[in-house]
């Protein structure tokens, strides 16, 4: 089976602009999980889909949403972008049963100047 | 509430046995380990969930004290392909029903540095 992909691996973006992230989860699997990841706060949860509807969300403004399609595929989008927001962002692919583990795709690399 | 990973950093030389322990302040459902080398994704390695079960695969193994709210990873025998940081991720008091929310919260990583 081919593993969790993201696109785009990098990216740069200007403080205020937006950005969208794309995740492929694994074939068969309908939960995506996004996380951010940084040196100083670790990988924090942002929030999990699950055909199609979004079942929990970590503490993040709202300038932080998601969404998934009936393919399972899911897509992260973020508006206003500070410099803060510069970060490691991965998904995780799940089958949800008959337990719960994740597969993270590679991530993408998100740089705000 | 994030667990509590200890200890923060370890080195081992090849062949040495190695303790990571992740401690959490609420009552856990199940518990996650994963391995991360340098600039890569995290590698899911094992979960135990709510009852006290031990797991393992070649040298690596956990067990999961749900009194206590802890687990722990074992690493015996260490080879260098071992080096990376581990984190523990644990869910509270949630079934995996296919309708349910579902959350990992993560601890802040053991960087483990095995050396020949």
């Amino acid at each position: 089976k081919a593993g969790v992909t993201q696109t785009p691996r990098y990216l740069i973006k200007t403080r205020g602009q937006q950005v969208t992230l794309s995740c492929s989860p694994i074939s068969g699997h309908r939960s995506v999980s996004w996380y951010q990841q940084t040196p100083g706060q670790g990988l924090q949860f942002l929030f999990e889909y699950f055909s199609e509807t979004q079942r929990n969300k970590g503490n993040f403004p709202g300038r932080f949403s998601g969404r998934q399609f009936s393919n399972s595929r899911s897509e992260m989008n973020v508006s206003t972008l500070e410099l803060g927001d510069s970060a490691l962002y991965l998904c995780a692919s799940s089958s949800r049963t008959p337990s719960y583990e994740q597969y993270f795709g590679p991530g993408t690399r998100l740089t705000v100047t | 509430q994030q667990p509590v990973q200890s200890p923060q950093a370890v080195i081992l030389r090849e062949g040495e046995d190695a303790v990571i322990n992740c401690s959490s302040s609420k009552a856990l459902y199940s518990v996650h380990w994963y391995r991360q080398k340098h600039g890569e994704a995290p590698v899911f390695l094992m979960i135990l969930l709510k009852g006290g079960e031990q797991k393992g695969h070649e040298k690596i193994s956990a067990s999961f004290n749900e009194k206590k709210q802890q687990s722990s990873l074992y690493l015996t025998a260490s080879q260098l392909s071992y080096s990376g940081t581990y984190f523990c991720g644990t869910s509270e008091g949630q079934t995996y029903s296919g309708a349910g929310s579902y959350q990992l919260t993560f601890g802040k990583g053991t960087k483990l540095s095995v050396i020949p």
